[in-house]
């Protein structure tokens, strides 16, 4: 099925140092997106990268994207204390659903 | 703007009893999903509702789940007879139609449901 597979599954950070997600995938993609969630909480979306797109910025957020690979990438700059939640890639399958991995979970410690 | 609201956020019914859970979208969107994670396992597709139609229940695990939408507003989702392994958090999630383009989904804070 299309669905993207997170690594790391945990991730435990300081705060300020920078945290690098990645996400892999099977078949091709029109795009990819990261959710956030913290817990307790909803997904929330974070970023869309189009699958003709390399590269997007966000805030703090950096997402790569390398279809010759099939594989993105989430980097979290400057980490902070609020930043602690499970990160998803989805992609969107043949159907037009939208379909989640299992998470990296990222702790990051004052 | 409201958020997608569910209800209730926690559920916890012995094996064989029934639970219905229910998501409030966000007013205008047409676009309905549930989705349901079990025991930190990847997040997975339920099903898609259209307005009140459904457009794909694929990921519908068995007979025992039934989704409906009424008027193409809020959706209630019922689980009966509940067996163990429904255990899990329930994920609504809408989105307006947009045409070719996309729109992220908002999600709910989901239901917690514990059978046992």
């Amino acid at each position: 099925s299309q669905q993207g597979e997170e690594d790391p599954q945990a991730l435990s950070i300081q705060e300020g140092e920078n945290a690098t997600m990645n996400c892999s995938y099977k078949t091709s993609i029109n795009n990819l997106q990261w959710y956030r969630q913290n817990s307790g909480r909803g997904l929330v979306h974070l970023i869309l990268i189009r699958s003709n797109e390399r590269e997007k910025h966000s805030g703090r957020l950096r997402v790569t994207l390398d279809t010759s690979k099939k594989s993105s990438s989430l980097l979290i700059t400057a980490s902070r204390a609020a930043d602690t939640a499970s990160y998803f890639c989805a992609l969107t399958d043949s159907w037009g659903k939208l379909q989640f991995g299992a998470g990296t979970q990222v702790v990051v410690t004052p | 703007e409201a958020g997608v609201t569910q209800f209730p956020s926690h559920s916890v019914i012995e094996k064989g009893q029934t639970v219905t859970l229910r998501c409030d979208p966000i007013s205008g969107h047409d676009n309905l999903y549930w989705y349901r994670r079990v025991m930190g396992k990847e997040i997975k597709f339920l099903l898609h509702f259209v307005k009140e139609s459904k457009q794909d229940e694929s990921g519908m695990p068995n007979n025992r789940f039934l989704a409906e939408r009424t008027g193409g507003t809020y959706s209630t989702l019922k689980v009966q007879p509940a067996e163990l392994e429904d255990s899990g958090v329930y994920f609504c999630a809408s989105s307006p139609s947009v045409g070719d383009d996309y729109s992220p989904l908002h999600f709910g804070n989901g239901t917690r449901l514990t059978v046992t």
